[in-house]
């Protein structure tokens, strides 16, 4: 079963608009969430995770994230895209009381229009 | 710190051949993670070493396996390639192990196989 779910696997913006990035998990139990970002030909660094703390996660390079139990989302987003922002972003799960490896999303790849 | 390597980062093989691919984690770090990355499937895990024992294994079948050395550097080998095995294969390292979510990733070793 799917643990995580992406919405859009590429999303367009123009520099300077909103980024927003979907993430939706599916657990019975409050999971560990973190969004990942992938530049070309490199590996993933993480950009900000949740653990049960703060609900809203503040992350590197202006990134936040806000955990929503309600709507078990925990979406990316960004106040002003920036050209460089323009990358593969995955959002991964750990679900309590399972593995404790992570599931990744299938990405979202953010392209930014100048 | 030094981060993550993998060698080799590209590599042809032909159907039937195996393949080896090596990892250095970052200083310290004692777990170390595979991952194969493809347009399709995306992240999958294959497994995780820490302190020279497989903790966890993915959903892979026997030709996928891996070890890990008294110096934390681990290596992973695919026998008997098919084609369906061209991906990226990346690695990463923790501290204590992949629950943390807090994974440094390489910048992967890309198996084309013909």
């Amino acid at each position: 079963a799917q643990s995580v779910t992406q919405l859009g696997s590429h999303v367009s913006v123009s520099e300077g608009a909103l980024v927003l990035l979907r993430c939706n998990y599916s657990s019975s139990v409050p999971p560990y969430l973190f969004w990942y970002v992938q530049y070309p030909n490199q590996g993933l660094q993480l950009l900000l995770k949740y653990t049960s703390a703060a609900t809203l996660v503040k992350g590197i390079n202006g990134f936040e994230a806000e955990f929503k139990k309600s709507e078990t989302s925990f979406h990316l987003t960004k106040p002003s895209a920036h050209m460089s922002d323009a990358a593969e972003y995955f959002c991964a799960v750990i679900k309590s009381g399972g593995s404790y490896i992570p599931t990744f999303g299938r990405g979202t790849s953010l392209i930014v229009h100048p | 710190k030094a981060g993550v390597t993998q060698t080799p980062r590209y590599l042809i093989k032909t159907r039937g051949q195996q393949v080896t691919l090596s990892c250095s984690p970052i200083s310290g770090h004692r777990s170390v993670s595979w991952y194969q990355q493809t347009p399709g499937q995306g992240l999958q895990f294959l497994f995780e070493y820490f302190s020279e024992t497989q903790r966890n294994k993915g959903n892979f079948p026997g030709r996928f396996s891996g070890r890990q050395f008294s110096n934390s550097r681990s290596e992973m080998n695919v026998s008997t390639l098919e084609l369906g095995d061209s991906a990226l294969y990346l690695c990463a390292s923790s501290l204590s192990g992949p629950n943390t979510g807090e994974l440094f990733f390489g910048e992967g070793s890309r198996l084309t196989v013909l």
